[in-house]
């Protein structure tokens, strides 16, 4: 079966410190990866998609970039975090060519910057 | 018009109770449809998808009404462990592009 992680669990930065985010998916093959964040008393928001490896698709302009080394790896940085970075960080998967592209979340890094 | 609309509760309901939540969508050309359950600092996790001839799954059953761009989810005989936030989503465009969108969510209490 099918299993993704992210870590770490919980993050606490500074303003302007680096951040690097991953995530892993276990028991598929070239999967559909996504970042998503929720920000306190929001709902989810896109940031980044990727249907292969160094494929990167941005849905907003932003402080992050994102990264997919290798198939079942993607990747969330910044340079320099701001305060607004702030948030619940998710990533998903989605078979590739699902149909109807169902997302499945890993566990979320919950990312505090001070 | 927000792409993706739901009341956001709380809707506190007594064991038992029947309770319907509604959601609606801005983009009638979108392709697949969802409802999410997600746990207070939690993950969000698939509850079901949403077809056009309606679905059930046990306790729920899911609607689907094209023509008013109008989702529901219906729980029947609640339980304390369904309280939790179901979330809305719509998939814009169809496949697996980077294209869900997501309701903010309807959180549901079930008490004792």
């Amino acid at each position: 079966s099918q299993t993704i992680h992210q870590w770490p669990a919980t993050l606490v930065q500074p303003v302007g410190s680096p951040l690097s985010l991953e995530c892993t998916v276990e028991g598929t093959s070239n999967p559909n990866l996504y970042w998503y964040r929720q920000a306190a008393g929001r709902g989810l928001q896109l940031l980044f998609y990727s249907v292969g490896i160094g494929q990167i698709s941005s849905e907003v302009p932003q402080n992050l970039s994102a990264s997919r080394p290798q198939d079942r790896q993607f990747i969330l940085s910044s340079k320099k975090l701001l305060l607004s970075d702030s948030g619940f960080y998710l990533c998903a998967w989605c078979p590739f060519r699902a149909p109807n592209n169902e997302q499945f979340f890993g566990p979320g890094t919950r990312l505090t910057v001070l | 018009r927000k792409e993706v609309e739901q009341d956001p509760g709380p809707f506190n309901v007594p064991e038992g109770a029947t309770v319907a939540f509604n959601c609606t969508y801005s983009n009638s050309a979108s392709q697949s449809f969802f409802w999410y359950r997600q746990d207070c600092r939690k993950e969000p996790k698939l509850l079901m998808s949403v077809y056009s001839s309606g679905n059930e799954d046990g306790r729920f059953t899911a609607q689907l009404n094209r023509a008013s761009q109008y989702i529901s989810l219906l729980i029947r005989d609640s339980k304390l462990s369904d309280s939790a936030t179901y979330l809305c989503v719509v998939n814009m465009r169809g496949g697996s592009q980077g294209n869900l969108i997501f309701g903010k969510g309807t959180k549901l209490s079930v008490k004792p």
